[in-house]
């Protein structure tokens, strides 16, 4: 069974903090999303990552993926309360490009102001 | 250009009930997927359909089933409702394909509660 395992599960911080959520597994994945949710809503898509050791930016967040294409990491900088969400990351296996996402079980993010 | 939607917004039925749930996905996408999420959870795979067949199933039971309509659009369908599938079904679509890197779109998702 493949497992995405993120950590923390719960992170609460104060606005203008930095923190780094990361999304772990034993196995290897084809490509591997970050994905924000808000209660009540769908997930979003905020990045796609491919290749082993890249890194992509998206504003004040940093995403990488591992060499070895089993782990990745979201850095954000100086967090405000509009980040506040679920982070989930997903990927999917092996060599597919179709099929499902598996998801990591989430990091539920508070920023306070 | 509509993004991924899906209706009912809410639903409320009671035990062994059956629900029928609707997606429609953004436009350009031929793939539909299905994912049942638990409040504080991931989502969890249900299972995909691409050219009005299912492509992969999770580890879901039978009484759940799906359809996909020549014009992309997909139905879920869960019979005999239990307590334990009250949650937030989410629809995702994705363009099959070299190159698409299984990037899934989702609705808002059907906040379903079985009483």
């Amino acid at each position: 069974t493949q497992l995405l395992e993120q950590s923390p599960q719960f992170l609460s911080i104060q606005e203008g903090e930095n923190l780094t959520v990361y999304c772990n597994s034993s196995s290897v994945f084809s490509s591997l999303q970050w994905y924000r949710q808000e209660p009540g809503e769908g997930p979003v898509l905020l990045v796609t990552v491919v290749t082993g050791g890249e890194v992509k930016k998206l504003k004040r967040l940093t995403f990488q993926f591992g060499d070895a294409r089993k782990d990745s990491s979201l850095h954000i900088t100086a967090a405000q309360p509009g980040d506040t969400g679920l982070y989930l990351c997903a990927a999917s296996n092996g060599s597919s490009n179709t099929g499902k996402l598996i998801f990591g079980q989430g990091t539920t993010l508070q920023v306070k102001p | 250009d509509a993004g991924v939607t899906q209706s009912p917004t809410h639903l409320i039925k009671t035990r062994g009930q059956q629900v029928t749930l609707r997606c429609s996905p953004k436009s350009g996408h031929d793939t539909v997927s299905w994912y049942q999420q638990a409040l504080g959870q991931g989502p969890q795979f249900i299972f995909q359909y691409y050219e009005e067949e299912e492509r992969q199933r999770g580890n879901f039971p039978d009484r759940f089933s799906g359809h996909q309509f020549p014009n992309y659009s997909s139905e879920l369908n869960v019979n005999a409702l239990l307590l334990g599938d009250s949650a937030l079904y989410l629809c995702a679509s994705s363009l099959s394909g070299i190159g698409s890197y299984n990037e899934q779109f989702f609705g808002p998702g059907t906040r379903l509660t079985v009483l």
